[in-house]
């Protein structure tokens, strides 16, 4: 059965460093989403991507995010300068319009 | 705007005991409606899904109906197992902008043996 992969699975940062968080979404999906888990707390949506742009983001995601799909496989977020309280479980997910299907996860830590 | 309210856990229950939580949602239309289960330290999947009133969701034991005139969808399952031990989000399927996925804030259930 097809699965949403995310690499790596665990990153650890300092505080005011780049990091880019990749996903492979399942094929023939159009929707492809980036959402965030605090430790312990709900899941939150950051953005949804579709036909190559930003569909939909919410206040979470600012300037310091940015979602790419530079190929035809591979989706990114990319968080400019990591603060300390961007240190969460990050979950890409896709779909082909009315279920999403989850990765596993990254888990970032910012230090 | 569109969101979901789930009971507040833990729930901590007996192997083979019933299992209820509680979820109601408010929403603008008719959105489609999940449980979702995260396992400790992996991802979220989907555990069953209701797209229409009244639609009975089940897998794994696991069930929930989708209740418009409650706006509900409570999960249930008749008899827990151990390996049940996680925590379930209840969550629904907003359409307004897209196709996001809004979740309730998961209650962790313990099941012991």
């Amino acid at each position: 059965e097809p699965e949403v992969t995310q690499t790596p699975s665990h990153q650890v940062t300092q505080m005011g460093q780049e990091v880019i968080l990749r996903c492979v979404p399942i094929s023939n999906h159009l929707y492809f989403y980036w959402y965030r888990q605090i430790l312990g707390q709900k899941v939150e949506f950051l953005v949804s991507f579709y036909n190559n742009e930003i569909s939909e983001k919410s206040e979470i995601f600012d300037d310091q995010f940015s979602v790419e799909r530079p190929d035809g496989s591979n989706f990114t977020l990319k968080i400019r300068s990591t603060k300390l309280e961007d240190s969460a479980m990050y979950f890409c997910a896709s779909s082909p319009g009315l279920v999403a299907f989850f990765g596993p996860g990254t888990r970032l830590t910012v230090l | 705007g569109n969101s979901v309210t789930q009971m507040e856990g833990p729930v901590t229950l007996s192997e083979e005991a019933f299992l209820t939580i509680n979820c109601t949602y408010t929403a603008t239309g008719y959105p489609s409606l999940f449980w979702y289960v995260q396992y400790p330290g992996e991802g979220l999947q989907l555990l069953l899904k209701a797209t229409k009133a009244d639609d009975k969701g089940s897998n794994k034991g696991f069930e929930a109906t989708y209740r418009k005139e409650t706006t509900s969808f409570h999960l249930e399952k008749g008899s827990v197992q151990v390996s049940d031990s996680a925590v379930y989000f209840c969550a629904l399927g907003d359409h307004t902008g897209g196709f996001k996925t809004i979740f309730g804030a998961g209650t962790r259930l313990f099941v012991k043996a």
